[in-house]
């Protein structure tokens, strides 16, 4: 059963533009959400999170929209730049369960010069 | 900033033997480390959250005998495949908290992974 859902393998974009990243859940308990990036032969690194109390979070060039009823989240990346080519992860967890990160099964960013 | 590291990298190991991967925070103290296995082209799924001083909680579905975890300090927990099969091969992940931080949701720090192949 995938709670988290990256339906995007790979998504490839052109320098400078935006970057638009999915993630989808299915359990109503997640209320804290989080976005990894992870280069090859490194562990993921924390990027930017939500709590389900906001619906926009914002920092630097990049921003985490989350829709509460429809259960999906984004990541958006303006200006994409070549350093951002990297597998993106969205992870999720429940106030209960505060410490277990639930994640998707990544997609693939390659953004083109 | 705060860094994990998993040694060994690779290992490639015959079937019926055993694998110990450790990992280790080298900056920060951790009070708390998970273990992650990642399928191909699939999600980092949990396997164990470990405190240190006490046994690892597992999650449903992983088998405590054949996936030891031991969280012997507050820098280092080591996972011990016992009698790996081919359908342990994968690539295993572990990550840390930091002491001070349980409070601060969603802070765990990740080291680069180990991938293991059972023939």
């Amino acid at each position: 059963d995938q709670q988290v859902k990256q339906n995007s393998p790979s998504l490839s974009v052109q320098e400078g533009r935006i970057s638009i990243l999915n993630c989808d859940y299915t359990n109503s308990m997640f209320d804290y959400f989080l976005w990894y990036k992870k280069y090859p032969a490194e562990g993921p690194t924390f990027l930017i999170s939500i709590s389900s109390i906001k619906d926009k979070n914002e920092d630097g060039r990049f921003t985490v929209f989350l829709n509460k009823s429809a259960k999906h989240l984004s990541l958006h990346i303006v200006p994409s730049q070549p350093g951002d080519s990297a597998v993106y992860f969205c992870a999720a967890s429940t106030f209960q369960g505060a410490q277990k990160l639930v994640f998707g099964q990544g997609t693939r960013l390659t953004i083109n010069p | 900033g705060a860094v994990v590291s998993q040694h060994p990298s690779r290992v490639i190991c015959k079937s019926g033997t055993s694998v110990k991967i450790e990992c280790r925070s080298l900056d920060f103290q951790a009070t708390t480390m998970f273990w992650y296995r990642q399928f191909p082209k699939q999600s980092l799924m949990l396997m164990a959250t470990s405190n240190e001083g006490s046994k690892a909680t597992y999650e449903q579905g992983v088998e405590k005998d054949k996936f030891l975890i031991n969280h012997a300090s507050l820098t280092l927990s080591t996972l011990t495949v016992t009698s790996a099969h081919p359908e342990d091969s994968s690539f295993y992940i572990c990550s840390a908290r930091a002491r001070g931080l349980a409070g601060i949701r969603g802070t765990q720090y990740f080291g680069p992974g180990t991938r293991l192949l059972v023939l």
